[in-house]
């Protein structure tokens, strides 16, 4: 079953503005929220995470929002560049399976300038 | 501080073969896990090594195995290979559990 769902496959954004994408997942066991961009034939960059017992992190551009009670989380880019063009992935995990992530189908975002 | 290296970049096996891949982890972490990227199944996780030790494995089929050394590096072999193994395999290094970095994959071609 698809635990961690990322249901926008794409996103056009304008330069300057705000990008948000976002996740959803069923199970509550999840502790740790973690967000990737992704470049075709590479390897996935870590960008933020989030632990399940806080509802906000912000990093530079980026900030991760928890809802626990929806089981919702999203990830805000602002302001979005050409650069954070990319595939962008939601994972999570739970501590009783160690370091195993799950992870969302991916949401593609251009950034027009 | 070097990140997570992979090797080889690139592999082309045919069908019956078996293939072995390497995984540097970041200095100091003891967690490496693999996963698959298919365009079908998107990122699979394979299996998780923790100071030599499986800790946790996905849903593959048993030719797909893997170790860990005592400095963490680790290998992932797949044998009798199949033309759905075609994929690119991702190792992630982790220090602490909600950071988790990526090598650059190796991509596998299985003709």
């Amino acid at each position: 079953d698809q635990q961690v769902k990322q249901n926008s496959p794409s996103l056009s954004v304008q330069e300057g503005r705000i990008s948000i994408l976002n996740c959803d997942y069923t199970n509550s066991m999840f502790d740790y929220f973690l967000w990737y961009k992704k470049y075709p034939a590479e390897g996935p960059t870590f960008l933020i995470s989030i632990s399940s017992i806080k509802d906000k992190n912000e990093d530079g551009r980026f900030t991760v929002f928890l809802n626990k009670s929806a089981k919702h989380l999203s990830l805000h880019i602002v302001p979005s560049q050409p650069g954070d063009s990319a595939v962008y992935f939601c994972a999570a995990s739970a501590r009783e399976y160690g370091n195993k992530l799950v992870f969302g189908a991916g949401t593609i975002l251009r950034v027009k300038s | 501080k070097a990140g997570v290296t992979q090797t080889p970049r690139y592999l082309i096996k045919t069908r019956g073969q078996q293939v072995t891949l390497s995984c540097s982890p970041i200095s100091g972490h003891r967690s490496v896990s693999w996963y698959q990227q298919t365009p079908g199944q998107g990122l699979q996780f394979l299996f998780e090594y923790f100071s030599e030790t499986q800790r946790n494995k996905g849903n593959f089929p048993g030719r797909f195995s893997g170790r860990q050394f005592s400095n963490s590096r680790s290998e992932m072999n797949v044998s009798t290979l199949e033309l759905g193994d075609s994929a690119l395999y991702l190792c992630a290094s982790s220090g602490t559990p909600d950071t988790q970095y990526f090598g650059p994959g190796t991509r596998l071609t299985v003709l």
